[in-house]
């Protein structure tokens, strides 16, 4: 079946640093890919998304580029804040059906130190 | 601004106790979701309904049920609340006309069972 699988936390950086959290995934055909942030106290909020392979997705410095040759759709960000520190998911759509469901991974916490 | 609004964001009830949680949608959105987020569990998908009336099984619904009557609002219902229900509670919407994928989340219900 479809999963997700992403890095456990938590990652831990200093502010300014660079980020990397990583995601593979298992579909069949070609999923939608999506990451998710959830802010302290609040729900979960579109991220960033691709739609088909090479596609890059991006967003407040944010950014993943949907590959299919190794199933992997990782979140980098080249200088991260104190405001960044939260939990992402990644998450993946396997068709366009109305009754589809987005498959979340099990969430990072992502910490940032002054 | 777009929205979800969930009843009640913290809540503490007893064991056995019938519990229900309200979810509202202002964006006319055909699908609606409820999930459960636990550490190390991530988010796991408990019932969702893409019309009026109209319910799907997720992937752990037992103890759980659901009701739709209007579009806007999607209730979930413990009808008898045990320990191992204790969880945050997220519920989430999204447009099956406009499919680009996103879900739109609430900010959660914590729930405590006694």
């Amino acid at each position: 079946g479809n999963s997700v699988t992403q890095m456990e936390g938590p990652v831990t950086l200093s502010e300014e640093a660079f980020l990397t959290i990583n995601c593979t995934y298992t579909a069949t055909g070609y999923p939608s890919l999506f990451w998710y942030v959830q802010y302290p106290g609040e729900g979960l909020q579109l991220l960033l998304k691709a739609t088909k392979a090479d596609d890059k997705g991006s967003n407040k410095g944010f950014e993943a580029t949907y590959r299919k040759e190794t199933t992997s759709f990782h979140l980098e960000k080249g200088s991260v804040q104190v405001s960044d520190s939260a939990v992402y998911f990644c998450a993946l759509s396997a068709s366009a059906n109305r009754d589809d469901k987005i498959i979340f991974g099990k969430g990072t916490r992502l910490h940032i130190l002054p | 601004d777009v929205k979800v609004t969930q009843s009640s964001r913290y809540l503490v009830k007893r064991t056995g106790e019938k519990v229900f949680l309200e979810c509202v949608q202002d964006m006319d959105h055909e699908n609606m979701f409820w999930y459960r987020q636990d550490p190390g569990l991530g988010l796991r998908l408990i019932y969702f309904s893409y019309d009026v009336k109209m319910k799907e099984k997720g992937d752990i619904p037992e103890g759980y049920s659901v009701s739709r009557e209007k579009k806007e609002r999607f209730s979930l219902i413990l009808e008898s609340a045990s320990t191992n229900q204790t969880s945050m509670y997220l519920c989430a919407s999204s447009s099956w006309t406009v499919n680009t994928g996103e879900l739109f989340f609430g900010e959660g219900s914590r729930l405590t069972v006694l």
